[in-house]
């Protein structure tokens, strides 16, 4: 069975600071989405990274691959208030277009 | 308008009754899938479909049944509906490793 690990499941931080969230696994994936949620909404896409190595921004959200395409992380600049929500990270079994997702991270930025 | 519907939105049956969730999507997009987020498991895939017709399992298949007779649409019925099965369901769409979610439906099996 594969497996995606998040980190931190929950984090607290002052608005300005700037974070970190990990995913990883011991398997290759075809390709690694993450997502933001709202409470009582679907999921939204925010990125979908494919080539190992890969980086992409979004404003202050900046997205990478690992070179193995075992692993992720989402790093977020100067954090605001309006991240507060759930964040997950999904990837696509090697040659299929199957999901697992990580467990998810709760981040909250106060004000 | 264009996007993924699901109804009801929230439910409440029995157990044993069976129940069946739908999916609309009107991207035509080829792929579709049913996950269920349950507290402490995050979301886990149920079924998913890769075109009309074309249908496999997840991760956790038992007691679900889908069926895919038109692109649009991807209902999801619980045969025999059980406590366990209480969870926030989400139907998604999509292609070329994306996806795009409904708004769930919440089903409370008492």
């Amino acid at each position: 069975t594969q497996l995606l690990e998040q980190s931190p499941q929950f984090l607290s931080i002052q608005e300005g600071e700037n974070l970190t969230v990990y995913c990883n696994s011991s398997s290759v994936f075809s390709s690694l989405q993450w997502y933001r949620q709202e409470p009582g909404e679907g999921p939204v896409l925010l990125v979908t990274v494919v080539t190992g190595g890969e980086v992409k921004k979004l404003k202050r959200l900046t997205f990478q691959f690992g070179d193995a395409r075992k692993d992720s992380s989402l790093h977020i600049t100067a954090a605001q208030p309006g991240d507060t929500d759930l964040y997950l990270c999904a990837g696509a079994v090697s040659g299929t277009y199957k999901y697992i997702f990580g467990t998810g991270t709760r981040l909250k930025v106060l004000a | 308008d264009a996007g993924i519907t699901q109804s009801p939105r929230y439910k409440i049956t029995e157990t044993g009754r069976q129940v069946t969730l739908m999916c609309h999507q009107t991207w035509s997009h080829s792929y579709m899938f049913w996950y269920r987020q349950d507290l402490g498991h995050g979301l886990r895939l149920i079924y998913y479909s890769a075109a009309a017709d074309i249908t496999d399992k997840g991760e956790v298949p038992d007691g679900y049944v889908v069926s895919r007779s038109k692109t649009e649409n991807f209902p999801l019925t619980l045969e025999s509906a059980t406590r366990s099965q209480t969870s926030v369901y989400f139907c998604a769409s999509g292609y070329s490793y994306e996806q795009y979610f409904g708004p769930g439906t919440r089903l409370t099996v008492t």
